[in-house]
């Protein structure tokens, strides 16, 4: 069993969606994650950050941990058609641990 | 703008030949990784350092090796490449100190082709 599981989708909505996308993971030391998005043939780069449990907003985009269920969410308002990437989860278990965990990213495409 | 830099960016390569692919950041980051990706399995580590002369093993480092002689430049070298080491690879890095948080900036890969 991988330590942290995503769909990998694809997942196709229509513009101005909310859109859910989702980890689980079965290390309960995890503390820190993270969403990266990754654009087609191009490098992830890092989109939210979180500590431990609770909501975490950064305009359009909310990221989600729930501890308790081993469950992390990344939520994105009024998706745009720029929105379409792989987002892939990552997280660790101590601040400035040098080895991510990845899940293996969520393909998504925002339709005009 | 500082940034870090993959070259080359696509290769085909033969069965069992030594393959070198480069790795040069300016931000001056003591941490240094090496992922490839693949479908199915998303980012795996390979090899990564934490200053120069020193390097360590990822999750999959077998038949990979690194080297770190400065600060900017984190070579991987495939001792003889096999098709299974087909992929995407990505170089990064990660700013030093405690309140950088877990923030890792990736290059925009290599794409090898193993035939």
């Amino acid at each position: 069993q991988k330590e942290v599981e995503q769909d990998p989708g694809p997942l196709s909505v229509p513009e101005g969606a909310i859109v859910s996308l989702n980890c689980t993971y079965s290390n309960s030391a995890f503390q820190y994650f993270m969403w990266y998005r990754q654009y087609s043939r191009k490098g992830p780069e890092l989109l939210m950050y979180t500590y431990s449990s609770g909501n975490k907003e950064d305009g359009r985009f909310t990221a989600q941990v729930d501890k308790s269920s081993k469950y992390i969410s990344l939520f994105i308002r009024d998706s745009q058609p720029s929105d379409s990437a792989t987002y892939l989860c990552a997280m660790t278990s101590r601040e400035g641990a040098q080895k991510l965990v990845f899940g293996q990213g969520t393909r998504l495409t925002i339709n005009p | 703008d500082a940034e870090i830099t993959q070259s080359p960016r696509h290769k085909i390569t033969e069965t069992g030949r030594q393959v070198t692919l480069a790795c040069h950041q300016t931000w001056n980051h003591n941490n240094m990784f090496w992922y490839r990706q693949d479908l199915g399995h998303g980012l795996r580590l390979i090899h990564y350092s934490y200053g120069v002369q020193d390097t360590n093993k990822g999750e999959v480092s077998d038949g990979y090796s690194v080297s770190r002689s400065n600060t900017e430049d984190l070579p991987l070298t495939l001792e003889s490449a096999a098709s299974s080491q087909t992929s995407v690879y990505f170089c990064a890095s990660r700013p030093p100190g405690p309140y950088s948080g877990n923030t890792i900036y990736f290059g925009e890969g290599s794409w090898l082709t193993v035939v």
